[in-house]
């Protein structure tokens, strides 16, 4: 049974970098893609972006400019760094296994495991 | 404005039959990317009901199912009950944003 854990601060000040990491068990993450969803009151779900154990990444156009998702595969962690947050940004964050790999390539853009999320709340 | 749109919200009666729709465009579900479902309960992380547009992954009774057809898509659920009272999202890809997209959700309140 593939689990996911979210670590990192539960508080950044505006205008700082959200990080946080998300800890793979159960399985490699070199078996699939790996992305960060979050979870925004009244604005549903958004995803943020993906990447594969091999570094390839895709970003929501919305947030690209300020995302940066790496991996360490020798640890089976992969992780999340959102710059210049504001009060928006405040949400909980859920790390997910999806979308399917293929040969590289994502082949089936769903998402089966989840963490339990992490809140973030952003005040100076 | 989320670029899949389902309704806000949904209700029905214990054993009723309620569906949710999800309607898109030429560049996600008109183009013929799969669309899925998950559920949201409170305080829980959401989890997929359906993948695939009809498919179930193990655990998921059989009381859920979904479909898609041109531009939007479905899921339904029959024998309702108390339990099955969440949020409700459908996901799909956008070949135009380059992304994966959403659904802003649907509540369902079972009476």
């Amino acid at each position: 049974q593939v689990q996911l854990q979210e670590s990192g601060p539960g508080l950044v000040k505006p205008s700082e970098t959200l990080s946080l990491t998300c800890t793979v068990s159960g399985g490699s993450i070199r078996d699939s893609f790996w992305s960060w969803i979050r979870q925004s009151p009244g604005r549903g779900l958004e995803w943020i972006g993906y990447i594969s154990y091999s570094g390839r990444t895709s970003y929501n156009p919305s947030l690209k400019s300020r995302v940066t998702i790496s991996v360490d595969s020798s640890k089976n962690q992969f992780s999340l760094n959102l710059r210049s947050v504001t009060a928006a940004d405040a949400t909980v964050y859920y790390c997910v296994r999806g979308p399917e790999e293929f040969l590289g390539d994502p082949i089936a853009y769903y998402f089966d495991y989840w963490g339990q999320g992490a809140l973030v709340t952003v005040s100076s | 404005q989320s670029v899949l749109t389902q309704p806000p919200s949904v209700s029905g009666a214990p054993g009723q039959r309620v569906t949710i729709s999800c309607t898109g465009s030429s560049s996600n579900i008109g183009a013929s990317y799969d669309v899925h479902w998950y559920q949201h309960l409170p305080g829980a992380a959401p989890k997929l009901l359906i993948y695939g547009n009809g498919n179930r992954p193990s655990g998921v009774p059989d009381r859920f199912s979904g479909s898609r057809s041109a531009t939007s898509a479905s899921l339904a659920i029959t024998g309702l009950q108390a339990e099955d009272e969440a949020d409700y999202y459908c996901q799909s890809y956008d070949n135009s944003l380059s992304g994966v997209i959403f659904g802003g959700g649907t509540t369902l309140t079972v009476l």
